[in-house]
């Protein structure tokens, strides 16, 4: 019965690879969202998915994609992994009102 | 500009102690959210308090919006209360009801 799912909880891989971190959440909600903390511990939102409107967070490089089958997924797609990916990405969710979020386990990314 | 500010950002308490961390925030951000990360990275919501107080076992909350800050007290505190204590709110300034985080309190509770 977990609310905000994410897979695979640790990603290790090389510079140059191609790598998705999935996220599902079965709480109803209509708007998600990826955040990444890096090393230093602090979170910064990346995307938000609601009603089929991505929403970028201008910092973000065009190498990251987010992907929405349909409203309880929002998957993250990255091209060319460098080193500075390297971090802890966390999904979340959200209902209508933008009240509660509600966060994913969270992926460790280590790009070598 | 958008700001969530936490303090102190290192604490360090002797197990059964009390505590009071503290949360400012800018106009722009509302809806109160405190999060314990664990030492295992998990994101653990404790409150979600836009106003008001609220208690949950040895942990409470309280938000005064009009004077832009939120408290989290810890009593009798514990070794599982170790890790990152964060507030966070949502930035009405744009569009995407995403939470604008602090650099959080980190919290080291000795046996």
């Amino acid at each position: 019965d977990t609310a905000v799912s994410q897979t695979p909880k640790y990603l290790v891989t090389q510079m140059g690879n191609d790598k998705s971190i999935k996220c599902e959440q079965n709480l109803g909600h209509d708007t998600m969202y990826w955040y990444k903390q890096d090393s230093k511990k602090f979170l910064k939102i990346m995307f938000s998915y609601n009603n089929k409107e991505l929403i970028i967070n201008e910092t973000v490089p065009n190498r990251f994609s987010p992907k929405s089958p349909d409203k309880a997924h929002l998957n993250l797609h990255i091209n060319s992994l460098e080193l500075g990916d390297s971090a802890v990405y966390f999904c979340a969710s959200t209902g209508l009102s933008y009240n509660e979020q509600f966060f994913g386990p969270g992926t460790r990314l280590t790009v070598l | 500009g958008i700001q969530v500010e936490q303090s102190p950002p290192d604490l360090i308490l002797q197990e059964g102690a009390n505590s009071t961390l503290r949360c400012n925030f800018s106009d722009s951000v509302n809806n109160l959210q405190w999060f314990h990360q664990n030492p295992w990275g998990q994101l653990i919501n404790l409150f979600y308090i836009p106003s008001g107080t609220k208690q949950n076992g040895r942990l409470s909350a309280t938000t005064v919006a009009t004077e832009r800050y939120s408290l989290l007290y810890i009593s009798s505190s514990q070794t599982t209360d170790s890790g990152v204590y964060f507030c966070a709110g949502v930035n009405y300034g744009g569009s995407q009801g995403n939470l604008i985080f602090g650099k959080g309190t980190k919290l080291s509770v000795k046996p």
